[in-house]
């Protein structure tokens, strides 16, 4: 089965950091860009970043920029998103999606980790 | 930049009907990388439809997508029960990435 699996949320004070993990099962994840979307409280999807699939290339939201850094470990078949300096606004579920580029779109999503940032 | 707006924001309607939901853009965008996702409450976003008019695999046909330029289309012919649930448009912005529209909740009246 094609799956991916996020790890790594949870509860964190203004300032601090955390790293998201984001494990694929069912695919070879070296073949695929990958991104990440996060979704606030009672809010829509958010595009956080995205990542080629050999992990030279990545881009990012401006409000996250300098602050998030994407990676992945292809022989490990896991994303990462390493969140530092982190803001009561960066609270939100944080879903990794594969992007196809038969569809041009995200056909796959994990469940999403909870990340809050609070004191 | 490019901004999506989708309307209604809640769309209330039984079980049977038929529901139009609209994703405009700001700009004349690319049916390409136009998409719609299916997200259920607690779920995880589900595509529906890829290049604006496509169904992804396993989509049923009552869902259809159309539309071009700046104006976009997703309906459903016929809801069923597990259709009720929160509908998103997307597009590629180019650089960095992707926006979303805020989002179209489609509600049991």
């Amino acid at each position: 089965e094609v799956q991916l699996v996020e790890s790594g949320g949870g509860l964190v004070q203004p300032g601090g950091s955390l790293r998201l993990s984001c494990a694929a099962s069912g695919f070879t994840l070296s073949s695929y860009w990958m991104d990440w979307v996060r979704q606030a409280p009672g809010k829509g999807l958010v595009w956080v970043s995205r990542i080629n699939s050999d992990g030279y290339t990545t881009s990012y939201a401006d409000s996250v920029k300098g602050r998030f850094t994407i990676s992945r470990d292809n022989a490990k078949n896991t994303l990462y998103l390493q969140m530092n300096s982190l803001r009561a606004e960066d609270t939100a579920v944080y879903y990794c999606a594969r992007f196809d580029f038969g569809y041009d779109a995200f056909d796959i999503w994990g469940q999403g980790t909870m990340v809050t940032v609070s004191s | 930049e490019i901004v999506l707006t989708q309307s209604p924001g809640t769309l209330s309607l039984s079980p049977g009907e038929r529901a139009t939901l609209s994703c405009r853009a700001s700009q004349s965008v690319s049916s390409s990388y136009l998409a719609w996702y299916q997200q259920k409450a607690g779920q995880a976003p589900r595509l529906l439809i890829y290049g604006a008019s496509s169904r992804a695999t396993g989509i049923p046909d009552r869902f259809t997508g159309s539309g071009s330029g700046a104006d976009f289309t997703l309906t459903i012919s016929r809801l069923e029960p597990e259709d009720f649930a929160v509908y998103y448009c997307q597009q590629y912005v180019g650089s960095p990435g992707w926006t979303f529209g805020q989002g179209t909740k489609v509600e049991v009246k």
